[in-house]
């Protein structure tokens, strides 16, 4: 089945720097590229996706990047601030439903 | 309703008590799932719903795992027996189609089993 790997596990990073994610999928067939955003407590929450047939993918601060040769794919957040501190969750989808989720990135955006 | 709602949000139970949690999802939206999120994990699907049919219940750990959506809205995920290693954040989540999208997630419901 479809294997997500993601780095790194925590990423400190000071307020107004970029902060990056990378992570790799097993699945050649995957066409589907979610990331959400876990904040403590709470329900994930979709922050940006990207199907296979772009390369890039930009929402303001918030771009993604995905190399279907090498399948791999990156989530980028720039100027970041502390209201992006969080868990962020990378997917790669199995089929034409499910979602094959990486164990996670805790992000702490330092004041 | 405006989201994806679960209940209980927290649940303990004893070793061996038997289980029911709740999801509701967005109305109208097709799709239904069920994850499971250990402790500084991801997500672990267990089992999808197209309306009332239950398409894959590939990820479901056990027999003692069980999960309905009989008139197509509201589901149960229900664990019998339920042991130790059953603790976790069971999450729901819907999405309005039945093909890759965005999934609306639920707040979880806690379960520890002690």
């Amino acid at each position: 089945g479809e294997n997500v790997e993601q780095h790194p596990s925590t990423l400190s990073v000071q307020e107004g720097d970029s902060a990056v994610i990378k992570c790799t999928y097993s699945d050649s067939a995957s066409n589907y590229f979610p990331w959400y955003k876990q904040e403590l407590g709470k329900r994930p929450q979709l922050i940006i996706d990207i199907r296979s047939n772009v390369g890039e993918k930009k929402d303001q601060r918030i771009a993604v990047t995905l190399n279907k040769t090498a399948k791999h794919f990156s989530l980028h957040i720039t100027e970041t601030q502390p209201e992006d501190s969080a868990v962020y969750f990378c997917a790669a989808s199995i089929g034409d439903y499910k979602l094959s989720f990486g164990a996670g990135t805790t992000v702490t955006v330092r004041a | 309703g405006a989201g994806v709602s679960q209940s209980p949000r927290y649940k303990v139970a004893k070793r061996g008590q038997d289980v029911a949690l709740r999801c509701d999802p967005i109305s109208g939206h097709v799709s239904l799932f069920w994850y499971q999120q250990a402790l500084g994990q991801g997500p672990e699907f267990l089992t999808y719903f197209q309306n009332e049919a239950q398409l894959d219940k590939s990820g479901l750990p056990s027999d003692r795992f069980f999960a309905e959506r009989p008139e197509g809205s509201v589901s149960t995920l229900k664990i019998q027996r339920t042991q130790q290693e059953d603790s976790a954040v069971y999450l729901c989540a819907s999405t309005p189609l039945g093909v890759n999208t965005e999934a609306f997630f639920g707040q979880g419901t806690r379960l520890t089993v002690v």
